[in-house]
């Protein structure tokens, strides 16, 4: 089984921190996401990454960063934690998609950050 | 950005009762996805449609993908209490990695 694993599953951080949110993946991916999920507003794309040190932004990267430096492993950042940056985030990780092949993303758990 | 419309937002149904969801976008797409997240669980994924007018099953889930591949549905016959959770379309177009997922439509079965 493919397995997606974040390091937290609860995060409490005080506004201002840096924050790291780390996702491990056990089935050499290529590609690697973290998305955060919100009530109502479904799942937005932060940041993704198709291949080692490489990274693009999402949709909303404001105030976030990521890193990248082994195949396994992606790691959202938070540079200094607002309030508003509570959210439960997702990391997912997937092969490069193919039409003629039906899988797609697997996620992890989530870690719902509440930043206070 | 991509907009990704998915109808209805909230959907209660008696046990038994069918179930449809809706995605529509405004740009021809690549392919679309569909997920399924348990309460308090995670996203996981359920198929992906890829051509126009293609039509799959699960048992007893329907899922097809428009002739002009702007446009998707999911449609459950017969609805369980274990069908309960909130279902996102994803799609993405030609060229990109990145898929952009729907609000979801959450759905509760009443036993």
């Amino acid at each position: 089984d493919v397995k997606v694993t974040q390091s937290s599953r609860y995060l409490v951080k005080r506004t201002g921190e840096k924050v790291f949110l780390e996702c491990v993946q056990d089935m050499d991916h290529e590609n690697m996401f973290w998305y955060r999920q919100d009530p109502g507003l479904g799942l937005r794309l932060i940041y993704f990454s198709y291949d080692v040190k490489m990274k693009e932004k999402g949709d909303i990267p404001e105030g976030y960063s990521v890193s990248r430096e082994k195949k396994e492993r992606f790691s959202l950042i938070l540079e200094s934690a607002s309030t508003n940056q509570t959210s439960m985030y997702l990391c997912a990780s997937s092969f490069v998609i193919q039409a003629s092949f039906n899988y797609g993303y697997t996620f992890g758990s989530g870690t719902r950050l509440t930043v206070v | 950005g991509q907009q990704v419309m998915q109808i209805p937002q909230y959907q209660h149904v008696q046990e038994g009762e069918d179930f449809t969801t809706y995605c529509n976008s405004s740009t021809t797409l690549s392919n679309i996805q569909w997920y399924k997240q348990r309460p308090g669980g995670h996203p996981v994924f359920l198929i992906q449609l890829v051509k126009s007018g293609e039509v799959k099953k699960q048992k007893r889930l329907t899922f097809q993908f428009g002739e002009a591949k702007k446009n998707s549905s999911l449609h459950i016959t017969a609805t369980q209490t274990t069908d309960v959770g909130t279902y996102f379309c994803a799609q993405t177009t030609s060229g990109t990695y990145k898929y952009i997922f729907g609000t979801g439509t959450r759905l509760k079965v009443l036993a």
